[in-house]
């Protein structure tokens, strides 16, 4: 079944301690992206990747990491959380919008979400 | 700059009612447009899209139709269910050096009562 796996999918933690939530596609996408989204405010891109070893920030980038060493694999990285972190985190994935017949009408696929409460 | 514009929620219709969400945006050149759906405790998923202007999406008895000169894409359903009740987002598409920007609305919650 084709799909975006994100892991976990409920955290709490406390200010300054670490995290990592992984996401991983199985439709071998060259396209993933990370959003927040918080009331009123919709969904925001925090960062993105093209292909492997190819990350650019996307909107709202302050306070997170990004690797693509995989195809399929993206995961967005917290190295010091803060309450305003606090939000639902999804990733999503599409194919290239330059590929063969790629273009801006490329679907995104979600992932199920993560919901990060820092403290 | 690129922008999407939904009317606020939450709406609220009865059983077999009309839907119409309203969506507009501004963007640079010539945007996809789409409508995402959520449903509570899961992720969007694609409900239409419309890649060029007077294109009409369609699915599940939703349409939108793609009007370019009114930078609109309204979500309409002729007879909603209580299965529709979840979160619409619209948003648009456009490519720009190799990178798909995508830009969301804020939500439009609908709840329909039996």
């Amino acid at each position: 079944e084709a799909q975006v796996t994100q892991n976990p999918r409920y955290l709490i933690t406390v200010t300054g301690k670490k995290l990592t939530v992984t996401c991983s596609q199985n439709m071998n996408h060259e396209y993933m992206s990370w959003y927040r989204q918080d009331p009123g405010l919709g969904l925001r891109q925090i960062y993105y990747s093209m292909n492997v070893e190819v990350t650019d920030k996307g909107d709202v980038p302050e306070g997170y990491k990004v690797s693509r060493k995989e195809k399929r694999n993206f995961p967005l990285i917290l190295e010091s959380p803060s309450p305003n972190q606090t939000s639902l985190y999804f990733c999503a994935s599409s194919l290239s919008p330059e590929g063969l017949a790629g273009g801006p009408w490329e679907t995104q696929y979600f992932g199920p979400g993560t919901r990060l409460l820092v403290l | 700059g690129d922008s999407v514009t939904q009317m606020e929620g939450p709406v609220t219709l009865s059983e077999e009612a009309f839907l119409t969400i309203n969506c507009t945006y501004t963007a640079t050149g010539y945007p996809s447009l789409f409508w995402y759906v959520q449903y509570p405790g899961e992720g969007l998923q694609l409900l239409l899209k419309a890649t060029k202007a007077d294109d009409k999406g369609s699915n599940k008895g939703f349409e939108a139709t793609y009007r370019k000169e009114t930078t609109s894409f309204h979500l309409e359903k002729g007879s909603v269910q209580v299965s529709d009740s979840a979160v619409y987002f619209c948003a648009h598409s456009r490519t720009s050096g190799g990178y798909q920007k995508v830009t969301f609305g804020t939500g439009t919650k609908l709840q329909v009562i039996p």
